[in-house]
Formats: C-alpha cells, sequence, structure tokens
C-alpha cells in the first residue's frame, strides 16, 4: 500500500509564478520528510527536508511546509524558472526505520 | 567531493541469468541504501546497511536477490536467475549515519531482462 501519495501527476507553471507540489501520508509515525528532484536518466538529488518538530523549514527558492494533523507537506518554488523542470519525488521515514517511503512523483513543467 | 556511483550504468541480460550491481558510496558514508524504481513509480526501499552489515532487508522481494558490502564501503547488489518483473532502475544511496537523515542518490543502474 502506498503510504505516501502525490496526487498530481503532473503540473504546469509559468516562469517566474509560484509551484505547489502537494504530498499526503498515511503513517502517522513518519517523522522526517524530503523532498527530492529527478532529472531523467539521472539520480534523485536532494532538495530540502523537514523534521516534524517543524511545520515550516526555507532554503532559497524553496519553502517546504508541514502540516502534522492533516498527514499533509508541500513544497512551494518561487520563482519558478524553466531549469526547475523536473520530476518531485516526496519521500518520508520513521523513526524505528531507515528506509524512505517514496511518493510517485510529479512532473513539474516550467514554461518560459 | 565525489558523489554516489553505480556500474554499470545499463545492464541487459536474458531470463534466467544471474547479474551484480555495484554501489561506491560517498567516502566516509557508513549508511547504505539499495531502490528499485519500476517504470512510473516512486523509488522502493530494497535493502539497508549499517557499516558491514545489513540492518534491515525487507524490502528485498524475494531470496534471488541479495546484497553485500564486505567492508563497510562498496556494495554489490545480486540478483539470481532474472526474471522479466526484474527490469527497473537500481538506485544505491549513501548517508553518514543512518539515523533520518539526507540520503544521496547515485544515477542508478538500468536492468533490462529480456
Amino acid at each position: 500500500d502506498q503510504q505516501v501519495k502525490q496526487n498530481s501527476p503532473s503540473l504546469s507553471v509559468q516562469e517566474g509564478r509560484i509551484s505547489i507540489l502537494n504530498c499526503d501520508y498515511t503513517n502517522s509515525m513518519f517523522d522526517y520528510f524530503l523532498w527530492y528532484k529527478k532529472y531523467p536518466a539521472e539520480g534523485p538529488t536532494f532538495l530540502i527536508s523537514i523534521s516534524s518538530i517543524k511545520d515550516k523549514n526555507e532554503d532559497g527558492r524553496f519553502t517546504v511546509f508541514l502540516n502534522k494533523s492533516a498527514k499533509h507537506l508541500s513544497l512551494h518554488i518561487v520563482p519558478s524558472q524553466p531549469g526547475d523542470s523536473a520530476v518531485y519525488f516526496c519521500a518520508a521515514s520513521a523513526n524505528s526505520g531507515y528506509a524512505l517511503n517514496f511518493g510517485k512523483g510529479t512532473s513539474l513543467l516550467v514554461t518560459p | 567531493g565525489a558523489g554516489v556511483s553505480q556500474t554499470p550504468s545499463n545492464k541487459v541480460t536474458e531470463k534466467g541469468k544471474y547479474v551484480e550491481l555495484r554501489c561506491d558510496p560517498i567516502s566516509g558514508h557508513t549508511a547504505l541504501y539499495w531502490y528499485r524504481q519500476s517504470l512510473g513509480q516512486g523509488p522502493e526501499f530494497l535493502i539497508y546497511f549499517q557499516g558491514t552489515g545489513a540492518a534491515d532487508d525487507s524490502g528485498l522481494p524475494n531470496d534471488r536477490f541479495f546484497a553485500v558490502r564486505p567492508e563497510g564501503s562498496v556494495s554489490t547488489l545480486k540478483i539470481q536467475r532474472t526474471e522479466r518483473g526484474d527490469s527497473a532502475v537500481y538506485l544505491c544511496a549513501s548517508g553518514l549515519t543512518g539515523n533520518e537523515e539526507t540520503q544521496y542518490f547515485g544515477p542508478g543502474t538500468r536492468l533490462l531482462v529480456l
């Protein structure tokens, strides 16, 4: 069963606008969350993470928000750039384990 | 510094054959992970090493899959009697300690079983 869900397979955004990628999870034991970016024929590249003791983490143009009560997190990219076009994976891990559980990914296209 | 490297980058084999996939983690990283990514899916966990020992192999799909890390650095994922359903991208990742931290991924090995 899919414990991490990314319900939007794709998203198209104009350059300069905000991109919002969403992720939901079902396992209440998850307490560490990460976003990875993946280009074709490459491995996932780490973008940003957040621990469950926080509700927001910011790094440059990237901000991750965590709503534990809703079991929901989102990645905001502002402003979006054409180079941001890639597949974005949400991942989560639980305190008692080390495996990352991934969503299926959202393909982001930033158009000029 | 060098990132995680994986060899070969592509592997084509026939059903029933044996394959070995290699992973070189980032120097100094004690944690090493193997994942498998099928088309249209996110990576799925296979096995986690802490040093030389497999700390969690709960993701290995069956006993045809085995992995080793004899000296606590390089790891080899071994697949016996390959099946067409084993075709996927096999990703390796490493982490500094293995305790809720960022995992850094290699480029993957694309395995195609004919």
